[in-house]
């Protein structure tokens, strides 16, 4: 069975532009976590989804991210417009109750 | 405000010796994970513990949760290079479904 599935694995952005990172979670679980890791904050949680129903969102940094699961097999992440500060490494993970199981990551650089 | 901090934030042992890592909280956790992150990787899943006092073992790796369920420890016997990365706690609160992650102990193992 494949894990998560992240992409792209690497985005180099401008300053300004659009980004959207997507995610297929393991097939039948019902959890869906968006994460950002970074040097100096950790491993923080931005925003998850039960059954394809955003839950928490508090985490989301601003108002220029958004996140949405359109069905149980997808979701995307999008930053608009990017700024330097949202370089990152963003972590799609997925679950059953409260184990989790991480996709490889995007690593996202704005210049 | 971390909730969960990690001791210690760095560890280099040669490869044999044993350490222990910890991960500490002034707040009460219904269940506790640990997680290893290789680089380039997202975070993996070791083992979960729910019961205060409660030790699981795995290989060379043993876990305990505290009695009061607000701390956590995990032991690594004659650790090997195959160890080395990123650990990270992890913990769930009450009846919510999200984790907080810890502040991380990255442990290099040298041959």
């Amino acid at each position: 069975d494949a894990g998560v599935i992240q992409s792209p694995r690497h985005e180099v952005t401008e300053m300004g532009q659009e980004v959207t990172l997507r995610c297929k979670p393991i097939s039948g679980h019902d959890y869906l976590f968006w994460y950002r890791q970074t040097m100096m904050r950790g491993l923080e949680l931005l925003i998850y989804f039960n059954n394809n129903v955003p839950i928490d969102d508090s985490g989301m940094p601003e108002d220029r991210f958004s996140a949405k699961m359109p069905n149980a097999s997808f979701s995307t992440l999008k930053i608009q417009p990017s700024e330097p500060r949202d370089s990152a490494v963003y972590f799609c993970a997925s679950g059953r109750g409260y184990e989790q199981y991480f996709g490889p990551g995007t690593r996202l650089t704005v210049t | 405000t971390q909730l969960l901090e990690q001791s210690p934030q760095f560890l280099s042992i040669q490869e044999g010796e044993n350490l222990t890592v910890y991960c500490n909280s002034s707040s009460v956790f219904s269940s506790l994970q640990w997680y290893r992150q290789e680089p380039g990787e997202g975070p993996v899943l070791l083992v979960t513990v729910v019961t205060g006092g409660e030790v699981k073992k795995l290989k060379r790796l043993t876990f305990q949760f505290g009695d009061a369920r607000k701390d956590s420890s995990l032991h690594i016997t004659a650790a090997q290079p195959g160890d080395t990365g990123l650990y990270l706690c992890a913990g769930a609160r009450g009846n919510t479904d999200k984790l907080i992650f810890g502040t991380g102990t990255r442990l290099q193992v040298f041959p």
